[in-house]
């Protein structure tokens, strides 16, 4: 069975920082690109960053360029998301999601159950 | 303020047609191909279509989409009360070099 399992959110302070991790199973994990996707409660889908299926290409929003660094390790079939300088803005159940193809983002065919990141003091 | 622009809300009864826009730019739909998801209350998004018009396995053919210059829809046939969701559009934006969402449509089947 083709799954993600997301791990590693939590409550942090403000300018903390947070590493997520993202299981996948049943699949090639590197003949696919990977992304995060977060969504804020009541609040529509924001994609954060993708890597390419070798992750030799890397992508990210303006809004964290400079602060989140996207990895993986396809000897372990894991994504990563290294969260630093985190804010307030960052709330957020934060999904992992395998793209349909090997390089730059874009469909999304696979989904996780989400981990929920929650910036506060 | 989303990068791509669709209805907050759209509404049909049981076995109509309706339809649901997402309008861009010339950097994100203009050039590149929309997908569109689906999510259910408390679920994770699913993917109904991508790649002109291709469905995954399992995504019944009353879901289809359309784009002229930089607008697309979603179309959903014989509309059925588990379709109630709520629909996003999506594509890359070259500019931006990143994946742009529409802010969502919650579709309401009355």
């Amino acid at each position: 069975e083709v799954q993600l399992l997301e791990s590693g959110g939590g409550l942090v302070q403000p300018g903390g920082s947070l590493r997520l991790s993202c299981a996948a199973s049943g699949f090639t994990f590197s003949s696919y690109g990977m992304s995060w996707v977060r969504q804020a409660p009541g609040k529509g889908l924001d994609w954060v960053s993708g890597i390419s299926g070798s992750g030799g290409s890397t992508y990210y929003a303006d809004s964290v360029k400079g602060r989140f660094t996207i990895s993986r390790d396809n000897s372990k079939n894991t994504l990563y998301m290294q969260m630093n300088s985190l804010r307030a803005e960052d709330s957020a159940l934060y999904y992992c999601a395998k793209d349909v193809y090997s390089g730059y983002p874009d469909a999304f065919d696979i989904w996780g159950q989400g981990t929920m990141v929650t910036v506060s003091s | 303020q989303s990068v791509l622009t669709q209805p907050p809300s759209a509404s049909g009864t049981p076995g109509q047609w309706v339809t649901i826009s997402c309008s861009g730019s010339s950097s994100n739909i203009g050039t590149n191909t929309v997908n569109w998801y689906q999510q259910l209350p408390g679920t994770a998004p699913k993917l109904l279509i991508y790649t002109n018009n291709q469905r995954p396995s399992g995504v019944p053919d009353r879901f289809s989409d359309s784009k002229s210059g930089t607008s697309a829809s979603l179309a959903i046939s014989g509309l059925q009360s588990e379709d109630e969701a709520d629909y996003y559009c999506a594509a890359w934006d070259d500019s931006l070099k990143g994946l742009v969402f529409g802010g969502g449509t919650r579709l309401t089947v009355l």
